[in-house]
């Protein structure tokens, strides 16, 4: 496989629920992220990792918690979920955190919380 | 704070034309700036990045600009198809110091109609 790709593609979880969005990059990029789109609305940044150590967490609530054990690999564990939660997750990566680094998405998983 | 500005309103267009995408940001003018393309259901992808110095940048049938004086870039496709009927999202630093990370407007809704 070449590019970033996210399982599962699409998730539906009750509030109670656990679950685990995996991300995995083949690009061998150094710098991975996790973004949040609801509908109409900008993409969120949620977390940012480099060289798979955390260097940004944007105010994230604590319901998702995210997990990088290798440079090609990020999770984002889920539990306790709210519906405005609801949103297509999207994984990123960059060769690096420089300047003017572009980034390579996934095809996102669309979640919905009932 | 930086805030990125984009007509939330689709742009309609007939085949063949030339379609013009605005972004205007608020605040800061950032060192670079970037353009991607969305589609239904999927990750962003990047198409162009222009840095402060330049004042346009081509590829293919696309063409960028970016105002600082204006505080404004704007996007041209150029031969409109179809298969360029997408949202167009453009990102940039949210800081001076934001190097690692990108703001995404909510992006431009393009249709274009044969």
């Amino acid at each position: 496989e070449t590019g970033v790709t996210q399982t599962p593609r699409h998730l539906v979880m009750g509030m109670t629920n656990k679950k685990s969005l995996k991300c995995e990059q083949h690009l061998g990029h150094n710098a991975m992220y996790w973004y949040k789109q609801s509908a109409k609305k900008p993409l969120e940044l949620m977390f940012v990792y480099s060289l798979e150590e955390r260097v940004e967490n944007n105010s994230v609530p604590s319901r998702f918690s995210p997990e990088c054990p290798n440079s090609s690999h990020l999770f984002l564990h889920l539990h306790t979920l709210q519906p405005e939660d609801s949103a297509l997750y999207l994984c990123a990566s960059s060769q690096d955190q420089g300047p003017q680094e572009t980034q390579y998405f996934g095809p996102g998983t669309r979640l919905l919380v009932l | 704070s930086q805030k990125i500005e984009q007509n939330s309103e689709a742009l309609n267009i007939q085949e063949g034309k030339t379609a013009t995408l605005t972004c205007n940001y608020t605040n800061y003018s950032p060192a670079y700036l970037q353009w991607y393309r969305q589609d239904p259901g999927r990750g962003p992808v990047f198409l162009l990045l222009i840095r402060e110095n330049e004042k346009e940048k081509r590829k293919e049938r696309l063409k960028v600009t970016f105002d600082t004086t204006l505080k404004q870039s704007l996007f041209h496709i150029t031969a409109s198809q179809p298969a360029d009927s997408a949202t167009y999202l453009c990102a940039l630093p949210p800081d001076p110091g934001g190097y690692n990370k990108l703001i995404f407007g909510a992006g431009t809704r393009l249709a274009v109609h044969p």
